[in-house]
């Protein structure tokens, strides 16, 4: 039983590109949640989806977006990169009415 | 809008030592998460406290959960190298776990021979 998953591990951009990221949720897990976690800092909370949309927003830029996949997979799109978006992204996934929420190995993207 | 505070953010303990680690948050909620995070790693879950109350244990760790007082405790017994780690714990505003979680700044632990 796999948990969840992300692709790529490690990401280089340029400021200004564009980039997408990937998760897959752990199997039976509806809903998939993003979070940036800059270096030495807690994560912060980016956006949650269900049911293939965006159920809830932490205070992040219209930059950011996302999809969510009838497989529940998901992506996140980073539009017009800026140095500061340099961080780790964690996916976590779990279920609609709560519970655990199991974390990915996350992807690093250096903005350069 | 929810706070988590954490403290203390740095930690240097010896080996056998005992420490708590304190996590307070500003709106009411019951449920509330434990993470360790190992350095270049993600987030290992650790505890999950879903009432008023809870108390769960697992090895040197115990966490507890004081929904009124808005507080939960992370107890280190006898603490090992290999505790040494950063720790989180994070609130899901809403209680019903169904939101984004708020995490605190992490606790650095160095737990030195």
């Amino acid at each position: 039983d796999a948990g969840v998953t992300q692709s790529p591990t490690h990401l280089i951009k340029t400021r200004g590109q564009q980039v997408t990221l990937r998760c897959s949720p752990k199997s039976g897990h509806d809903t998939v949640s993003w979070y940036q976690q800059a270096l030495g800092q807690g994560p912060q909370f980016i956006f949650q989806y269900y049911e293939e949309e965006e159920r809830q927003r932490g205070n992040f830029p219209d930059r950011f977006s996302g999809h969510q996949f009838p497989n529940y997979s998901s992506e996140l799109n980073v539009n017009a990169l800026l140095l500061g978006d340099s961080a780790l992204y964690l996916c976590a996934s779990s279920l609609a009415s709560g519970g655990h929420k199991g974390f990915g190995n996350g992807t690093r993207l250096t903005v350069t | 809008e929810l706070k988590v505070e954490q403290n203390p953010l740095f930690l240097s303990m010896q080996e056998g030592k005992n420490y708590t680690i304190y996590c307070n948050y500003s709106t009411t909620s019951d449920r509330l998460y434990w993470y360790r995070q190992d350095p270049g790693k993600s987030l290992e879950s650790l505890f999950v406290l879903l009432s008023n109350g809870a108390v769960k244990q697992e090895g040197r760790l115990m966490a507890s959960l004081d929904t009124k007082a808005r507080l939960s405790t992370l107890h280190i017994t006898a603490a090992v190298h290999d505790l040494s780690a950063t720790y989180f714990c994070a609130v899901d505003p809403a209680g019903g776990g169904a939101d984004g979680l708020t995490f605190g700044k992490g606790t650095h632990l160095i737990i030195q021979p």
